[in-house]
């Protein structure tokens, strides 16, 4: 059983509209959470890069909240644009150097 | 910095053939990482490299697959000979330092026919 999971599997949303990505874990303990965006044909990009102390992180439109106790964490997408459609990858590293990754939820913003 | 730079970017062979994917770190990142990504299985590490020296290679799935790094600046991943299940992309990446965030390649799409 893979030890990230990620919801939606997919989702659509208009563009300027707000949305919601899910993932939940069973690692414990780890030494930190982060999110990726993969754009079609390309690697994925680092978005943020949380530690278990940490409850919030931001970058640009992007928010991402972790909930240790509940082992959640969600990445919001505030006014999406075009550019947002994307895979979103959730990954947790294991320890220094090994990450366990989720299938990850593919966004689709249409105009 | 031209970040992670992978070649072939598509790679179209046949069943029973060798084929090598490259890999150019970014430079100063002593820790470099091969993934493959299949939409069953979603990413996968390969092997890890720290100071050009293979640290796990717990994720290689057979021995038709090989990986090497001579220099700081180069590795190769190696399957000899190809099967068509190996058909993924495969990603390369590099960090400063193991605990480091992880930087991707372009990735190399292969197809076994």
């Amino acid at each position: 059983k893979n030890q990230v999971e990620q919801s939606p599997q997919s989702l659509i949303i208009l563009e300027g509209k707000n949305c919601t990505l899910q993932c939940n874990y069973t690692v414990s303990p780890f030494s930190n959470l982060r999110w990726y965006k993969q754009d079609t044909g390309r690697g994925p990009v680092s978005l943020t890069i949380m530690t278990f102390s940490e409850n919030t992180k931001s970058n640009g439109r992007y928010t991402a909240t972790l909930d240790a106790d509940t082992k959640q964490s969600s990445l919001h997408i505030t006014a999406s644009q075009l550019s947002d459609s994307a895979s979103y990858i959730c990954v947790v590293s294991l320890n220094d150097y090994k990450l366990s990754f989720g299938a990850g939820t593919t966004v689709t913003v249409r105009a | 910095d031209a970040g992670v730079i992978q070649s072939p970017r598509h790679e179209v062979t046949e069943m029973g053939q060798e084929v090598t994917l490259r890999c150019k770190p970014i430079s100063g990142h002593n820790s470099l990482f091969w993934y493959r990504q299949t939409m069953m299985r979603g990413l996968e590490l390969l092997i890890y490299f720290n100071n050009n020296v293979p640290i796990d290679d717990s994720g290689m799935p057979e021995d038709r697959f090989s990986a090497k790094m001579p220099n700081a600046s180069f590795s190769t991943l190696k399957i000899q000979p190809s099967e068509p299940r190996d058909s993924a992309v495969y990603f390369c990446a590099s960090s400063r330092r193991s605990v480091d965030e992880q930087f991707f390649g372009p990735g190399t799409r292969l197809t076994v026919l």
